[in-house]
């Protein structure tokens, strides 16, 4: 079974909007990635953000955890049309192995 | 490139036939994991490896399916008398440390 809930399920929007995703997972986490897919392809790491940390940039992708909440957010800023693709948050419980959520489709418009 | 391949990258089998793929990981990554993905989902834990020790197995893992790695380098996963319910994605991630993985392009699995 999965644990990560992504949300929302599809988002569109147009070239040069920030998008944001969310996700939420059921049980404790020792860190939580976000992983990008393209179509047909295999997952890219994105990044990676531990129990302890409350906020983590990498270049455009800004990404904040709330372990209250059982939360995170993956914030895309300027999105381009090569940023089209479905996005996952993968939960590690220490139990090397990950548990995935079932993605957000991101279209970006030219 | 050094990243984690996988082969074959596509598969169409018949059903009841049994198919093999392989994974290379990153060369210093001692730790290997299968996962499996099918249309519209997330990727679904198989099983892992740490070295050529078998560590962890889904109860996804059918008798049906076997992995190995023998000499704690490339790895493969078996699927005997394939059913079309296997059809899916069957991806392979490798990692130094209990965080990053990195996944290679997957093998794409049609049976007929």
């Amino acid at each position: 079974s999965q644990q990560g809930e992504e949300d929302p399920q599809a988002l569109s929007i147009q070239e040069g909007e920030n998008a944001t995703m969310n996700c939420s997972y059921k049980t404790s986490i020792n860190n939580l990635q976000w992983y990008r897919q393209n179509s047909g392809r295999g997952l890219v790491h994105l990044i990676l953000i531990r129990s302890n940390e409350r906020e983590k940039h990498s270049g455009r992708l800004r990404v904040t955890l709330d372990t209250s909440k059982k939360s995170s957010s993956l914030l895309i800023t300027a999105s381009r049309a090569a940023d089209t693709a479905s996005y996952f948050c993968a939960t590690d419980r220490g139990a090397q192995k990950l548990v995935f959520g079932q993605g957000t489709r991101l279209t970006i418009n030219p | 490139d050094t990243g984690v391949s996988q082969d074959p990258r596509h598969k169409i089998t018949k059903r009841g036939q049994n198919v093999t793929f392989r994974c290379d990981p990153i060369s210093e990554h001692n730790r290997l994991y299968w996962y499996r993905q099918t249309l519209g989902q997330g990727p679904e834990f198989l099983t892992y490896f740490q070295n050529e020790a078998q560590l962890e197995k889904s109860r996804l893992l059918s008798d049906r399916f076997s992995a190995e790695r023998p000499k704690g380098s490339f790895s493969t996963l078996e699927i005997q008398r394939t059913e079309q319910g296997d059809s899916a994605m069957y991806l392979c991630a490798s990692s130094s440390r209990a965080d990053t993985q990195y996944f290679g392009p997957g093998t794409r699995l049609t049976v007929l």
